[in-house]
């Protein structure tokens, strides 16, 4: 098992630019998460899914936005980056409710 | 949603002295209290974690309880080692989507 998979590892993106963060797990999940991490903050809660189809806003959703057309798969999309979303992105996944959660190797995102 | 406030930020200890952190949570409803080590540059691990109908639980030399009256939980560490210098974050699980909510973290310093 590779566990919970991120690419890319880095990433420069210029002001008004696009990306798409891929995350994938192969452990047969159903929950999923996308977390940014700011120096000093823990971990801020973007954007969730209970199952494949489904997905709903965390914390801090604004200028993200994710699908989750299969089990595995749960990209973030950042349209029109902006210096804010300079960050550290985790994926995690965990199989049911009160579980562990796993986590990605993690992101780490400039916006210059 | 939840709320969960951690303290200290930073924490200096001397090698095979305790440590101990503590988070409270806002949300009555969360039931799911996970703790997460997370190394310089690296992703966060579970290290313990404990449900709500339980008061303590003990893994080697870590240690979680957890008061739902009070809405708080606290990590313990004893015989500490310069390996256990890391940050740590505490989290409360909440909600249909198993969201997790994580405390701002605690840097531990294990002093030789």
């Amino acid at each position: 098992n590779a566990g919970v998979t991120q690419t890319p590892k880095f990433r420069i993106l210029k002001i008004g630019q696009s990306m798409t963060l891929q995350c994938t797990q192969d452990m047969n999940h159903n929950y999923m998460y996308w977390y940014r991490q700011d120096p000093g903050m823990g971990l801020k809660l973007i954007y969730y899914s209970v199952g494949a189809g489904i997905t709903d806003k965390g914390e801090v959703p604004n200028g993200y936005n994710v699908s989750r057309s299969t089990t595995e798969d749960f990209p973030l999309r950042l349209e029109l980056a902006a210096p804010s979303q300079t960050s550290v992105y985790f994926c995690a996944s965990n199989y049911g409710m009160n579980t562990e959660a796993f986590f990605g190797q993690g992101t780490r995102l400039t916006v210059v | 949603g939840e709320n969960v406030e951690q303290h200290p930020s930073t924490l200096s200890v001397q090698e095979g002295d305790s440590a101990v952190i503590k988070c409270t949570y806002s949300d009555s409803a969360s039931n799911y209290f996970p703790w997460y080590k997370q190394e310089l540059g690296k992703r966060p691990q579970l290290i313990i974690d404990i449900r709500s109908n339980v008061g303590e639980k003990k893994d080697q030399r870590i240690a979680v309880t957890l008061n739902k009256t009070a809405k708080h939980f606290s990590l313990h560490i004893t015989e500490t080692q310069p390996e256990d210098s890391a940050v740590y974050f505490c989290a409360a699980s909440y909600g249909t989507g198993n969201q997790f909510y994580f405390g701002t973290g605690t840097s531990l310093t294990v002093i030789p």
